[in-house]
């Protein structure tokens, strides 16, 4: 079956060390997202990309950077990790097959930054 | 920019209720709208995606409505049961491209007491 995953789940590191994220899925989806989730604030976008080579920015994009090199894979980079960047991220892809426009979530990976 | 809020933020019911979760959304311009699933700690399920020019989508006991005009949609459970207990996300996606980002709400707090 497709899948979204990502890693790690849960990742602890401290403030000014570059972080990245990963996210694969197997749906062969053009469209990824990247989410974070925050109490208060609920899910906001930080970075998406409709294709390879293509990146968008978000809503909440300072401080975090994305690369699409190939379908699958869209790792998110914290080039910089500051402690307003511990919350929950999660990857997201859509494709234009099946019920057009439906979103897909991975898991999530639980970021804490000391 | 597209606000979408989810009214009540909490509820709490016996087993066997029928109930209804509402979601507005400021901008009646959307391309669909999603309703996901949340159980703590984990990633988000779809669980009903209406396209803009739907009126309604029905999965098992779950229904959901949308009246675009109005900015408004609905997710009626029937016969709810604890399994239902998980926090329910509306999110609607703009009409700016064919596979576009999500707006979400924040989301109401399902409780199914036995």
């Amino acid at each position: 079956d497709a899948e979204i995953t990502q890693s790690p789940r849960h990742k602890i590191t401290e403030t000014g060390r570059q972080v990245t994220l990963a996210c694969h899925q197997t749906w062969n989806h053009n469209n990824m997202f990247w989410y974070r989730q925050d109490l208060g604030h609920g899910l906001r976008l930080i970075h998406y990309s409709y294709g390879v080579q293509d990146t968008n920015k978000g809503e909440v994009s300072d401080g975090y950077s994305v690369s699409r090199s190939n379908t699958e894979d869209l790792p998110l980079t914290l080039e910089s990790a500051a402690s307003s960047q511990t919350s929950v991220y999660f990857c997201a892809s859509a494709g234009g097959s099946g019920r057009v426009g439906e979103q897909f979530f991975g898991p999530g990976t639980r970021l804490t930054v000391l | 920019k597209q606000e979408v809020t989810q009214i009540p933020a909490a509820l709490s019911v016996p087993e066997g209720e029928n109930l209804v979760l509402n979601c507005s959304f400021t901008d009646s311009a959307i391309y669909n709208l999603q309703w996901f699933r949340q159980d703590p700690g984990k990633g988000l399920t779809s669980l009903l995606l209406i396209q803009s020019s739907q009126r309604e989508q029905t999965s098992g006991r779950l229904n959901a409505s949308l009246d675009k005009s109005s900015g408004r949609s609905t997710l009626y459970i029937a016969a709810s049961q604890p399994g239902d207990s998980a926090t329910y996300l509306c999110a609607v996606s703009d009409r700016g491209s064919t596979l576009g980002r999500l707006y979400f709400g924040r989301g109401t707090q399902l409780t199914v007491w036995p």
